[in-house]
Parts: structure tokens; sequence; C-alpha cells
């Protein structure tokens, strides 16, 4: 198993442009997440999916839009790119909101917007 | 508003001692408790965890206690070993969500 996997690495983007950051479970984990993470501020849950076709929104969705067309995918697009969005992206699964909700993360995604 | 808080953004422990990691939150409706350990450029991993129906849980060298009347609860690491250096988040459940505070960097001194 590859777990939680998450593309690109690194990013650079320039204020105003658009992109979609990947991410892929080969666990059939019901649950997907994605969070940022700023200095002094912890983890911030942006979206969420319990389930192919469901998803809503965490405590910092503006600015970010998501799917879940299949259990495997789950990714992040940021529709027009502002430097208060330069930060590290996680994404997490697990089997479901209700399992102990341990939950599994992927390697990140360091984006910055300039 | 914070609802999970981690009010010491750093420990330095020497190796062999305890290492005590403290967090409080303000939300009376969490009902699961997690610690997350985080080691640069790599995703967080999870450590432990406990119900909010209990007061303890060991795993090995790491215990969470829990204090629900103070909304106080605290990672012991005994013994600390230098590769227990890391960032450790504590997340808190809330419905569908985790909820995180912002972090302790811990650091084992050999």
């Amino acid at each position: 198993n590859a777990g939680v996997t998450q593309t690109p690495k690194f990013q650079v983007l320039k204020t105003g442009q658009s992109m979609t950051l990947q991410c892929a479970q080969d666990m059939n984990h019901e649950y997907m997440s994605w969070y940022r993470q700023d200095p002094g501020m912890g983890l911030r849950l942006i979206h969420y999916s319990v389930g192919a076709g469901i998803t809503d929104q965490g405590e910092v969705p503006n600015g970010y839009n998501v799917s879940r067309s299949t259990t495997e995918d789950f990714p992040l697009r940021l529709l027009s790119a502002a430097p208060s969005q330069t930060s590290v992206y996680f994404c997490a699964s697990s089997y479901s909101a209700g399992r102990n909700y341990e939950q599994y993360f992927g390697p990140g995604t360091r984006l910055t917007v300039t | 508003d914070q609802q999970v808080k981690q009010n010491s953004p750093s420990l330095s422990v020497q190796e062999g001692r305890i290492s005590i990691l403290n967090c409080d939150y303000t939300n009376s409706m969490f009902d699961y408790f997690l610690w997350y350990k985080k080691y640069p450029a790599e995703g967080p991993t999870f450590l432990i965890s406990i119900s909010s129906i209990k007061d303890k849980n060991e795993d090995g060298r790491f215990t969470v206690f829990l204090n629900k009347s103070a909304k106080h609860l605290s990672l012991h690491i005994v013994p600390s070993q230098p590769g227990d250096s890391a960032v450790y988040f504590c997340a808190a459940r809330d419905g569908n969500k985790l909820v995180f505070g912002a972090g302790t960097i811990l650091r084992v001194k050999s």
C-alpha cells in the first residue's frame, strides 16, 4: 500500500493563478480531508468528505473547492491564488468519521503564492 | 477562538526522563482526543487516542491522561528518547471533524 499520496510536493504560483492539489489513497477509506498548516496555527480543516459524492466545509473553506467522484481521490482546487494561501497542505484519510478517527496523512504540499 | 490549545510552544527534556505535553480544550462536546507526532517535511502520524469516557490510555512508553472536569489532557512519554524529538499535536473530535492545537516542539537531548 502506498497509503496517502499527494502531488506536487512543492508549487509556486502567482497571485490569481489557479491549480489543483492532488490527493489519492489506496486503503479504501471512506473519509478524506484537507488541512493547511501555518506557523502558530496548527492544522486547520479546509474541506472534508465522508464518502464519494459527499463533501462539506471545514474551518477555512474560502478560496478552495473540492469534489469526490471516487473513493480514492480527493483533489483540492485553488480558484484564484492569493498570498494568504501560502501554506503547507496536508491530505488525510480514515476508515470512517466514526472509527476511532485515526487519520492517515500524506507527506504534504508546500505552496508559495507570490 | 481556538477550541484546542497547546500553551507550550516548545519543551526540552533530557534523554531517559519523562516528557509531559499538555493540551486544554473549551468544547465539552468533544468525544474523542488524539495525539499526533510530526517530523519535519513529513505528514503527521497518529500516536495515541482516548475516548472521553476514559481517563487514561497507555501504549508502551506513551500514556494519555484526560481530566474532563478541567478540560485538560496530557501526553506522558517515559522514558524519552532522542527519536521522540518532533512536533506533537493534540486533536479533538467534533462530529465529523478534528480540531487541532497549534503543536508543541519536543526536543530530547542526549
